[in-house]
């Protein structure tokens, strides 16, 4: 089983729309995680960092589970500039390796 | 501000030649990582330093791979013999120390070998 495992998608949706990603992790002793978006022939950057509360910002928000070791990307009223592919990340244990999942792309439509 | 630089932006070269990439992480940034990404994939682990102390080089996938950063700033990922298979994205990231902290990427180096 893969570290991080992403459904890659894609997602097509109209704008407007809302749109939920999740990502399963396999080291139950990770402790931060992030969500990276990449644009096409560009380099990650960070979306948003997933505390264990849940945390929002704006139409972006991020939920946490450790009992099922998944997290999860809500987007709400989808923009045509959100196209693009969303990544997961789990650190390793005890280190500042980064994980990351294969993406998922997401395509807003009009 | 200025964030990660990493150069060339794009190099080809024929197989067997030996190439060198340029990481100038975040000014103060402790930690700065090498990441490869194939098309269509996250990017991989390749190796970590932390200072100029190589703390993690488990992911280079063999000894052509070597990484150094001699100062504790700007690092160079070197690839000795290339082979077709090290066509890749190669990202640098830098970050703040402690641990846990997010990393911030570099544009990356589009390796492409003939």
């Amino acid at each position: 089983r893969k570290e991080v495992e992403q459904d890659p998608g894609p997602f097509n949706v109209p704008e407007g729309a809302t749109v939920a990603f999740n990502c399963t992790y396999s080291n139950s002793a990770s402790q931060s995680f992030f969500w990276y978006r990449q644009d096409c022939r560009k380099e990650p950057k960070l979306l948003m960092s997933v505390y264990s509360s849940g945390n929002e910002d704006g139409r972006f928000t991020a939920q946490l589970n450790r009992a099922s070791q998944y997290i999860s990307l809500l987007i709400r009223d989808s923009k045509l500039s959100d196209s693009a592919t969303y990544l997961c990340v789990a650190p390793t244990y005890n280190t500042d390796k980064l994980i990351f999942g294969t993406g998922t792309r997401l395509q807003v439509f009009p | 501000g200025a964030g990660v630089s990493q150069s060339p932006r794009y190099k080809v070269a024929k197989r067997g030649q030996d190439v060198a990439l340029r990481c100038d992480p975040i000014s103060g940034h402790v930690s700065l990582f090498w990441y490869q990404q194939a098309l269509g994939q996250g990017p991989e682990f390749l190796t970590y330093f932390q200072n100029e102390a190589q703390l993690d080089k488990s992911g280079l996938p063999s000894d052509r791979f070597f990484a150094e950063r001699p100062e504790g700033s700007v690092s160079t990922l070197k690839i000795q013999r290339t082979q077709q298979e090290d066509s890749a994205v190669y990202l640098c990231a830098s970050s703040l120390a402690p641990r846990g902290q997010p990393q911030h990427f570099g544009d990356g180096t589009r390796l492409s070998i003939l």
